[in-house]
């Protein structure tokens, strides 16, 4: 199926252990971006990705790492999780001069 | 400077009332101007998108409101109705495709 999936849906981690965000995209949008989603803080950008093997950091990096070997995969990893990054993390593309992303449902990470 | 303040943070409208949300930006450099809807359980989707070129645009019941002397812009729901209930996202990027700046949200209620 067309689409930007991404996995798992929920996650409950424990503090200190790494932890993977999977997000796949089937339309070879150029562009890719990690959000995490707070009440009160809305969206907020921690990665992006204009094209593969390019990333760069947004508003709040830190904790996290993110690669992209290929165009239609973007992971984020966080490497030693913490109780601040439980969160909703939202992935999104678009495609370069095209309106608006593209979002994915989301996952609902817990760090206890 | 690269901040996009959202207010209110909840509205409550009765069916057939118009939502007004607003949000405000810093940033001159800003040229893209999106709102997006999230319902509980999805990823936030596109709902309509301005450029500081126009003053207005409007796609059925929502339109926004843009004025760029005062870097403000605002989304209006006409005839508002339940299933409009939803969180709202407004957003500011320096270009269609690029990175997004979004707001804190508003969580919008409309009784029946």
């Amino acid at each position: 199926d067309a689409g930007i999936t991404q996995s798992p849906r929920y996650k409950i981690t424990e503090t200190g252990r790494q932890v993977t965000l999977m997000c796949h995209q089937t339309w070879s949008h150029s562009y890719m971006f990690w959000y995490r989603q707070d009440l009160g803080h809305g969206l907020r950008l921690i990665y992006y990705s204009a094209a593969a093997d390019i990333t760069d950091k947004g508003e709040v990096p830190d904790g996290y790492v993110v690669s992209r070997s290929k165009t239609e995969n973007f992971p984020l990893t966080l490497e030693s999780a913490t109780r601040s990054q439980t969160s909703v993390y939202f992935c999104a593309s678009n495609r370069q001069g095209a309106p608006g992303y593209t979002f994915g449902s989301g996952t609902r990470l817990t760090v206890v | 400077q690269q901040q996009v303040k959202q207010s209110p943070q909840s509205l409550i409208v009765q069916k057939g009332g118009i939502s007004i949300i607003n949000c405000a930006y810093e940033n001159t450099a800003f040229d893209y101007f999106p709102w997006y809807q999230q319902f509980p359980g999805k990823g936030p989707a596109l709902l309509i998108a301005i450029r500081p070129d126009v003053s207005e645009k409007k796609e059925g019941r929502f339109t926004i409101s843009f004025n760029k002397s005062a870097k403000q812009f605002s989304l209006h729901i006409m005839d508002s109705q339940p299933g409009d209930s939803a969180t709202y996202f407004c957003a500011a990027s320096m270009d269609s495709s690029y990175k997004l700046i979004f707001g804190s949200g508003t969580r919008l209620l409309v009784r029946p």
